[in-house]
């Protein structure tokens, strides 16, 4: 069955460097999707993507974020200067029609 | 406004018995989506109920939409120990063109003991 893939599982960075995250959606679906989740609290909507353009972004989704589809496969968040309080787990989601299905999530660590 | 708010927060039961979790949200929705989490893992999609529908079932999991009320339930039957984990709501809404995001609620931890 296919997945949604995220790579790495977990990074780990100091405060100011930049970080790629990775995911490879399903290969059919269109729409593509960013999530994180601080530790114990809830999933929150960072940004959707569409037609190789941004279609919504939250209010977390500063200009420190961006993000990029570089080929047919990959779909990559960046944060250009990590700050201590992007520690969460982030997960990439990609959809068809109306269900989203998710990666297994990266753990970014910022010390 | 928050949405996809669950509860109970935490709930404990010995297996075989039933779980249900409730989801309260506040704005119309087009759909609402049950996922799972185990610690530390990432969301298992369950079962989606469009806001059209009622009621839905897929295997031992039961959920119900209730419109008038923003309100939807899960309902596990025959609880097994691995259906240990947090169970979130998640309401989409398509706010326009493509953009169809979910909104998640803080979920409620469900532990079913053997």
């Amino acid at each position: 069955e296919p997945e949604v893939t995220q790579t790495p599982s977990h990074q780990v960075t100091q405060m100011g460097q930049e970080v790629i995250l990775r995911c490879v959606p399903i290969s059919n679906h269109l729409y593509f999707y960013w999530y994180r989740q601080i530790l114990g609290q809830k999933v929150e909507f960072l940004v959707s993507f569409y037609n190789n353009e941004i279609s919504e972004k939250s209010e977390i989704f500063d200009d420190q974020f961006s993000v990029e589809r570089p080929d047919g496969s990959n779909f990559t968040l960046k944060i250009r200067s990590t700050k201590l309080e992007d520690s969460a787990m982030y997960f990439c989601a990609s959809r068809r029609q109306n269900e989203q299905f998710f990666g297994p999530g990266t753990r970014l660590t910022v010390l | 406004s928050q949405q996809g708010e669950e509860d109970p927060q935490a709930l404990s039961i010995q297996e075989g018995e039933n779980a249900t979790m409730n989801c309260s949200y506040k704005t119309s929705i087009n759909n609402l989506q049950w996922y799972r989490q185990n610690s530390g893992r990432g969301l298992v999609h369950l079962i989606l109920i469009r806001s059209n529908e009622r009621e839905k079932h897929s295997g031992r999991l039961r959920v119900t939409l209730d419109t008038s009320k923003k309100s939807s339930s899960l309902l596990i039957t025959a609880s097994r120990a691995a259906d240990t984990a947090s169970y979130f709501c998640a309401t989409a809404k398509n706010s326009g063109g493509s953009n169809y995001k979910l909104t998640f609620g803080k979920g409620t931890l469900l532990t079913v003991n053997p």
